[in-house]
C-alpha cells in the first residue's frame, strides 16, 4: 500500500543548532504535505505545508522542500529552541484525501 | 473559537467488550476524521467523512469497527467486539473542506483494552 518512511526517529541537536527531518512518499497522486508538531501528550497541530506546485516554503525559523521528482520532502529548523522539543510528522495526501502520516521523528533540543 | 471535542479523554474496557467515542468538529467544518494513534507511531486514517457521506474508509477495520456521522456534525466511532491491539489514542480531526487545508485535531480518546 502507500507509505510515508520518516527520517531519523530521533534527533538530538544543541540549541541555536539547526534540525532536518526528511520524508520519502510513494503514491505519485499525492499533492499536499503537511507538517505536525505534537507535543507530549498534546495533539498534534500544523506548523506548515506545501503544495506541489511549490519547491520551497519558508515561515520564520520553519521551512519546507519538495522535490516531486523523488518524492521526497523535508522540515527545517534552524536556531532550534527548546520550545521546538516535540515529535514532528510529516504527512501526504492526494488534494486532502487518503493522508498518511510518517512514524514520527522525536526532537530533542539541549539547551 | 471552540476547538475538536472528544469524549470519553481516557477509556479502559476488557477485550471483547463494546466502545464508543464521540467526537464534536469545530463549527462549520464540513469534513471529519477519525484516527487511530498507537504509541510511538503516527497517526493512521481510519475513516474520512464529508458531510454526512464517507469519502475513505479503506483502513477501516469494518468487521470490528463502525462510525457514523449523521445529521453531518457530531460522529460516533464504535469497536465491537474489542481487541488488545486496539489499544491506542483515537483522534478526531475537522477541516473546513476536503481539499488541501489544515486539520485541527481534537485532544484524543486513550483507550486501554485488558
Amino acid at each position: 500500500g502507500e507509505n510515508v518512511e520518516q527520517h531519523p526517529s530521533t534527533l538530538s541537536v544543541q540549541e541555536g543548532d539547526s534540525a532536518v527531518i526528511k520524508c520519502t512518499y510513494s503514491d505519485s497522486a499525492s499533492n499536499y504535505f503537511p507538517w505536525y508538531k505534537q507535543e507530549l501528550g498534546k495533539r498534534p497541530q500544523l506548523i506548515i505545508d506545501i503544495r506541489s506546485n511549490v519547491g520551497e516554503k519558508k515561515d520564520q525559523r520553519i521551512a519546507v522542500t519538495l522535490n516531486k521528482t523523488a518524492k521526497h520532502f523535508s522540515l527545517h529548523i534552524t536556531e532550534t529552541q527548546p520550545e521546538d522539543s516535540a515529535v514532528y510528522f510529516c504527512a501526504a495526501s492526494e488534494g486532502g484525501f487518503k493522508t498518511i502520516f510518517g512514524a514520527g521523528t522525536r526532537l530533542f533540543v539541549k539547551a | 473559537e471552540a476547538g475538536v471535542a472528544q469524549s470519553p479523554r481516557y477509556k479502559i474496557i476488557e477485550k471483547r467488550q463494546s466502545v464508543a467515542f464521540w467526537c464534536n468538529p469545530i463549527s462549520g467544518h464540513a469534513t471529519l476524521y477519525w484516527y487511530q494513534q498507537i504509541l510511538g507511531q503516527g497517526p493512521k486514517l481510519l475513516i474520512q467523512f464529508q458531510n454526512n457521506g464517507v469519502v475513505d474508509d479503506s483502513q477501516l477495520p469494518k468487521d470490528r469497527f463502525s462510525a457514523e456521522r449523521l445529521k453531518g456534525v457530531d460522529s460516533t466511532l464504535k469497536i465491537q467486539p474489542a481487541k488488545l491491539e486496539d489499544s491506542a489514542v483515537y483522534l478526531c480531526a475537522s477541516s473546513l473542506g476536503t481539499g488541501e487545508n489544515e486539520q485541527f485535531f481534537g485532544p484524543g480518546t486513550r483507550l486501554t483494552v485488558l
